[in-house]
């Protein structure tokens, strides 16, 4: 079974600049999360989807982060304009329905963006 | 106080040592707690489950989940140098299915030959 799938791995950009991240979820994954992990700290929820509706997205900074997700699928999240905190690795994850019996959350290898 | 606090290390630890991980929490509405492993340049994948208090346990690793005191610990027997990775604790009070997973911050371990 393929795994999550994220690109680009990396991104350096200058700050006032845009970037965009892209996720594949689990085939038949109904939940996607995105979270942003600072180095040395845990990954923090961005975003929950369910199907194409957005379940969560209180700690989303709106006015410079976007996402969406399409049919339910694939999912993209925006930034602009990026400001230096904005350095982090992006984490896509995705469950099934809820979280199914084990409350596992699947996730890509992550996006890692540093902003100069 | 943050939610979920956990000691980051790093710890260092010889091969075949016995680890423990801990972790601390505000919040009693959490019930389940997990722990996921996270390699370097990668994305965190689960080890373990419990839900509400006790113990669980799967080969060299035993969760334990202390409610009352709002503390729970990971325990790694005969460490390895394939252990070596951050380890994140995780709880949510499933309230609903879709409720927010918190990570602690993780805690760094190196286990060396």
């Amino acid at each position: 079974e393929a795994g999550v799938a994220q690109s680009p791995r990396y991104k350096i950009i200058e700050k006032r600049q845009s970037v965009a991240f892209w996720c594949n979820p689990i085939s038949g994954h109904a939940t996607l999360y995105w979270y942003q992990q600072i180095l040395g700290q845990g990954p923090k929820l961005l975003i929950q989807f369910q199907n194409n509706g957005v379940v969560d997205d209180s700690q989303l900074p709106k006015d410079r982060f976007s996402a969406e997700r399409l049919k339910g699928v694939d999912s993209t999240l925006k930034i602009q304009p990026a400001k230096l905190e904005d350095s982090a690795v992006y984490l896509c994850a995705s469950s099934p329905a809820g979280r199914g019996v084990s409350g596992e959350l699947f996730f890509g290898e992550g996006s890692r963006l540093t902003v100069l | 106080q943050k939610e979920v606090e956990q000691d980051p290390g790093p710890l260092s630890v010889p091969e075949g040592a016995i680890v423990s991980l801990n972790c601390t929490y505000s919040n009693s509405a959490f019930q389940y707690f997990m722990w996921y492993r996270q390699y370097s340049r990668k994305g965190p994948e689960l080890l373990m489950y419990t839900y509400s208090s006790g113990n669980k346990e799967d080969g060299r690793f035993t969760a334990q989940v202390d409610k009352s005191s709002k503390y729970i610990s990971l325990f790694i027997r005969d460490s390895q140098p394939s252990d070596s990775a951050t380890y994140l604790c995780a709880m949510t009070s499933l309230k609903t299915s879709y409720d927010k997973v918190i990570f602690g911050p993780g805690t760094s371990l190196s286990v060396i030959p």
